[in-house]
């Protein structure tokens, strides 16, 4: 079961937009909207920021937003803060009645 | 408040057994399903089993089927994860999840000898 496929690692400076992909196949972000991202500082557990493709749970900033196209999804974080330094994993729906993650990807707030 | 406590993690020999368990609160525990995610040092999350709300649909990533067993008790609100045949790569932090949305802190399975 192989792994959705993140960017290793972004950056960007305070107040800027970042973009992170998270690509798939038919078989997952393809083929459900059924994506979800994650926040996770380090030693910290894992947060939800996004499901189902682009609603945010209630707390989360709206400065998180999530968007799909074809088998990619996209998470974007607009007026970087110092705080959204973190890891970011993707997530998915998979056919074989199974879920899948990204490799995660490390952001960097310059 | 929603709070997932999950305990039983430990060091442990390749081969053997642990039994993990997720006590939960603050949510009505028999309506959602749950999921047990982990994520070994320093890599990142894998989604590792999850089950229904009454334990009739259960699925395993192929890397722990045969071999870990995910079950519920309603009653007592708490998920369980058994894992036998253990190797050095189960080693990692096991999360419990409610419906992958919240979840708790994780408990430490180390396997080595």
């Amino acid at each position: 079961q192989s792994a959705l496929t993140q960017p290793a690692s972004v950056s960007g400076s305070p107040g800027q937009s970042i973009t992170i992909s998270c690509t798939g196949t038919s078989s997952d972000i393809g083929g459900y909207n059924y994506v979800s991202w994650y926040q996770q500082h380090p030693g910290k557990a894992p947060k939800l920021m996004i499901y189902d493709v682009s609603n945010r749970p209630s707390g989360v900033s709206n400065r998180f937003s999530g968007s799909k196209s074809g088998n990619t999804a996209s998470l974007t974080i607009s007026g970087l803060q110092a705080e959204d330094e973190a890891d970011y994993y993707c997530s998915s729906y998979r056919s074989s009645n199974t879920q899948v993650f990204g490799g995660g990807t490390k952001l960097t707030v310059l | 408040e929603v709070q997932l406590v999950e305990s039983g993690g430990g060091l442990v020999q390749p081969g053997g057994s642990l039994r993990l368990s997720c006590v939960a609160s603050g949510f009505p525990f028999s309506s959602y399903w749950m999921h047990w995610v982990r994520q070994a040092p320093g890599k990142g999350l894998v989604w590792v089993s999850r089950i229904n709300t009454d334990g009739s649909i259960i699925n395993y990533a192929d890397s722990v089927k045969g071999r870990f067993t995910i079950s519920r008790d309603n009653a007592k609100n708490t998920l369980y994860l058994q894992m036998n045949s253990l190797r050095a790569e189960d080693t990692a932090i096991y999360y419990c999840a409610k419906s992958l949305a919240e979840g708790g802190q994780g408990t430490l399975v180390t396997v080595s000898s």
